[in-house]
């Protein structure tokens, strides 16, 4: 059974679309996060939730809103979708916050054209 | 700002010689290193973790050295396989609450037949 699981895993839209990107973790984490990897491989946070509650959000444009309708889900919406947007995102989950080991899914690859 | 780099963007070995990876953090407050493999496609999976209060720790072909006097962090790998190659990453965070898991740039680890 995979840990982090992510859906889609490839995804080709037009700009001003709408997109989500949906997460699920069945480890029994507490805490769930969305990462951004740009074309140079670079892994930056954009969001972390504890127990359904935002707890991070790293000034991540206000297109991006993420939800958790439990501490097993963590969904990524993207209003707008512009081309700077193009991108790998992963979900990831940890038992709890701070100084615990961060597993990650798969990865999503949203391509705007 | 605080940040976490690698001295090395490429590393390439032959197939069965002992790879060193390196890492130089920048937050003194950090008490928390993971050491994550990229393959191509998939996700940043766990390799290794230390905490700041040993120096050296050893997995499955795998050993992380912590040098916190000049932080500095090391991957080394023995006897290198062709499915060792991937990206790297060293990734450092504290135990915080709401604490965030700030990575390196990432080195690319090729080895030679």
């Amino acid at each position: 059974d995979t840990a982090v699981s992510q859906t889609p895993k490839y995804l080709v839209t037009q700009m001003g679309n709408d997109k989500s990107i949906k997460c699920e973790q069945n480890l029994g984490h507490d805490t769930m996060y969305w990462y951004k990897q740009d074309s140079k491989k670079f892994l930056k946070i954009m969001f972390s939730y504890n127990n359904k509650e935002l707890i991070i959000n790293e000034t991540v444009p206000n297109r991006f809103s993420p939800k958790s309708p439990d501490k097993a889900h963590l969904n990524l919406h993207i209003n707008s979708l512009e081309l700077g947007d193009s991108a790998v995102y992963f979900c990831a989950s940890s038992r709890r916050t701070g100084g615990n080991t961060i597993y990650f899914g798969e990865g999503s690859w949203l391509t705007v054209v | 700002g605080e940040s976490v780099g690698l001295h090395l963007p490429t590393l390439s070995v032959q197939e069965g010689d002992n790879s060193i990876i390196n890492c130089a953090y920048s937050n003194s407050a950090s008490d928390y290193f993971i050491w994550y493999k990229q393959e191509s496609g998939k996700g940043p999976q766990f390799i290794i973790d230390i905490r700041s209060n040993m120096d050296k720790r050893q997995g499955q072909r795998v050993t992380v050295l912590l040098n916190k006097t000049v932080k500095h962090l090391s991957l080394q790998i023995a006897a290198t396989q062709p499915g060792d190659s991937a990206v790297y990453f060293c990734a450092e965070t504290f135990t915080g609450a709401n604490s965030k898991l700030t990575f390196g740039k990432g080195i690319t680890l090729s080895v030679r037949p």
